[in-house]
């Protein structure tokens, strides 16, 4: 298993600034996913940070809006650039203990309300 | 990726049997029925997954056909906090699968005192 801690948990933020989100995990993991929910809706995968390389981004997502870092096996960050009202969202850290884990674990999440 | 199709709300009593049922039409071979439940102001959950025939744990059931094409999650003896939404995820979830799985609308379970 897996315990994630997500800082912060709630933060409100002026339109044009930037948002960076800690996702920290108490063991290594291998695979790191970054989720944006929405209010009332499903989750959307924003990317996939594995340690070492560089992040894939989902289609609709890119690095200069939100680039991700990944310095070790336990820890990364999602930064939200340039934000704008559309950016209010949940976003969600989570991770898969190896590489023959089923079983996704996921953080609290990082409500963001931009105004 | 296949795709899923489940009811978009469901309510019910407490203390009755709660059946969600997930459908998959186009799942492929390697894809395991994987469920999560969320909270409000939580990250999902993971409650139980299958490949084929009925699996069972502390929280659920999960039934598959033989053709595999739809999946129900059983909730047994539904309380208040069973109040939830319940996700059914279809995908190949090994080894970084879940870059590829997608997260569907979700439903959203109400239990009614």
């Amino acid at each position: 298993s897996a315990v994630i801690s997500q800082k912060p948990s709630r933060d409100i933020c002026q339109r044009g600034t930037s948002l960076t989100i800690q996702c920290q995990v108490d063991s290594q993991v291998t695979m790191m996913f970054w989720y944006r929910q929405q209010p009332g809706q499903s989750l959307t995968l924003i990317a996939t940070a594995n340690q070492g390389s560089e992040a894939t981004y989902e289609s609709g997502f890119v690095i200069d809006k939100f680039p991700i870092s990944r310095p070790n096996l336990t820890f990364s960050t999602l930064t939200v650039s340039n934000m704008s009202p559309e950016d209010s969202s949940i976003y969600l850290c989570s991770v898969e203990v190896d590489r023959e884990a089923t079983e996704a674990f996921f953080g609290q999440g990082t409500r963001l309300t931009v105004v | 990726l296949a795709k899923t199709t489940q009811p978009i709300s469901m309510d019910s009593y407490e203390g009755q049997e709660v059946n969600i049922t997930c459908s998959h039409n186009n799942i492929a071979t390697n894809d395991y029925i994987t469920w999560y439940q969320q909270f409000p102001s939580q990250g999902p959950r993971f409650i139980i997954q299958g490949y084929k025939t009925k699996v069972t744990n502390e929280v659920a059931s999960l039934f598959i056909p033989a053709d595999r094409k739809s999946s129900t999650l059983s909730l047994p003896r539904v309380s208040l906090s069973d109040t939830a939404v319940y996700y059914c995820l279809v995908g190949d979830v090994r080894g970084g699968g879940y870059q590829k799985v997608t997260f569907g609308t979700g439903t959203k379970l109400q239990v009614i005192p």
